[in-house]
């Protein structure tokens, strides 16, 4: 199983809701991110957990809040977001180690209205 | 300046053309490199990791100049489904879990 997978893949949230992004890999990757894309801009890293530790944060904001509850789950906890925020949330897996490639899931598409 | 430069085009190529992307990094430290390929509204995928001793894979080869902190791929005989946007990426992570770079990207767009 060399896949990434993400859940839903379509969200819409008005700005005082709570919602949550789902990420899985089932190829014992024991480093997980989340990244933000928007339109014709590449990724940009937002949180990097390594062997279910949080290492990297990239100064987000707190209404952002990653979980990795085992080494094969990647949450995004969502919570009164802004239109700006509307983005496609991109969830990667990789060993750890400096010359290992990251796989991409398909991405959450989030509309903020 | 940012860590990692590439020409975001749009090149146009006819197919069958040879075409060639570059990018620059900012970090001399940086320890591993990679081509990534996205097409619209999907997620960016591998196409392959950058070696300083260059490596092929079918149309596409890829070249890393350490001393000048430059990273190329070429491809040749383009095809109509190599239309993509590729980002060139470096990794300038710690031990333990790495922290990519991506460039702007680069679209390539191959005409019939």
């Amino acid at each position: 199983d060399t896949e990434v997978t993400q859940t839903p893949k379509h969200l819409v949230m008005g700005m005082t809701n709570k919602k949550s992004l789902k990420c899985e890999q089932h190829m014992g990757h024991r480093a997980m991110y989340w990244y933000k894309q928007k339109a014709k801009k590449p990724p940009e890293l937002m949180f990097v957990y390594s062997y279910e530790k949080l290492s990297i944060n990239e100064s987000v904001p707190s209404r952002f809040s990653p979980e990795c509850p085992n080494s094969s789950l990647l949450n995004l906890h969502l919570h009164a977001l802004q239109p700006e925020d509307s983005a496609l949330y991109l969830c990667a897996s990789s060993r750890p180690g400096l010359a290992n490639e990251q796989f991409f899931g398909p991405g959450t598409r989030l509309t903020v209205l | 300046r940012k860590e990692v430069e590439q020409d975001p085009g749009p090149f146009n190529v006819p197919e069958g053309a040879t075409v060639a992307f570059n990018c620059t990094y900012s970090n001399s430290a940086s320890q591993s490199f990679f081509w990534y390929r996205q097409d619209c509204r999907k997620e960016p995928k591998l196409l392959m990791s950058v070696y300083s001793s260059g490596n092929e894979d079918g149309r596409f080869t890829a070249q890393l100049n350490r001393a000048s902190q430059y990273i190329s791929l070429l491809i040749r005989d383009s095809k109509l489904s190599d239309s993509a946007t590729y980002l060139c990426v470096v990794n300038m992570g710690q031990t333990g879990a790495n922290n990519l770079f991506f460039g702007t990207g680069t679209r390539l767009t191959v005409i019939p």
